[in-house]
């Protein structure tokens, strides 16, 4: 079946842009992850989603970071005003049902990779 | 919140030979311990994975173990191939909460 995907691949933007990147899961997974990787780094957690409500947002950074997933499915994280510190690769990842119980493997889509000039 | 460290940062081996790659954990809480393999430019890819009711699981060529009592657990690859040579990501989580990953292993096998 088709997994997680993102768009777009690449996006080149100048400082004090706004972007937004798109995430869609796969289909029935109800947690959504974001993460981002800088080079020759781990990927580092950003917001968590379950269903259409953040569960954890403790990872971004700053205030020009927003995430949103309206419907449950598809989520789209928007920065403002970019700045030069923000060029990384941003990856999405889903799961079918983290519960209290348990973790459920994290399904990673290729990522978008965001250069701020 | 959790930390985890890697070791070593890179690693090269013959091929044939065996690769092992080390982590610790900061959070008792955590019971799910992940690898992924990330290959240049590509997405990270779930190699194996354990959990914390559990001190070993093998897949063919690769192997993990977890020390519950030390907070470490270990990859290890037997009869390493080039087609091996990858990024390596260890991860660790609580129930419900994001990977916390280490900063990687860089594996190099050589013929």
């Amino acid at each position: 079946g088709a997994g997680v995907s993102q768009t777009p691949s690449n996006k080149v933007t100048e400082k004090g842009k706004y972007v937004e990147l798109r995430c869609d899961p796969i289909s029935g997974h109800t947690a959504l992850y974001w993460y981002r990787q800088s080079l020759g780094q781990g990927p580092e957690f950003l917001i968590y989603f379950q269903g259409t409500g953040a569960a954890d947002d403790s990872g971004l950074p700053n205030d020009r970071f927003f995430a949103v997933r309206p419907e449950g499915s598809v989520s789209t994280l928007k920065i403002q005003r970019t700045e030069r510190g923000d060029s990384a690769v941003y990856l999405c990842a889903s799961s079918l049902t983290p519960h209290f119980a348990a973790s459920d493997t994290q399904y990673f889509g290729p990522g978008t990779r965001l250069t701020v000039l | 919140g959790e930390n985890v460290e890697q070791h070593p940062s890179t690693l090269s081996v013959q091929e044939g030979d065996s690769a092992v790659i080390k982590c610790t954990y900061s959070d008792s809480a955590s019971n799910y311990f992940p690898w992924y393999k990330q290959e240049l430019g590509k997405r990270p890819q779930l190699i194996i994975d354990i959990r914390s009711n559990v001190g070993e699981k093998k897949d063919q060529r690769i192997a993990v173990t977890l020390n519950k009592t030390a907070k470490h657990f270990s990859l290890h690859i037997t009869e390493t191939q080039p087609e091996d040579s990858a990024v390596y990501f260890c991860a660790a989580s609580r129930p419900g909460y994001a990977l916390n990953f280490g900063k990687g292993t860089s594996l190099l096998v050589t013929p």
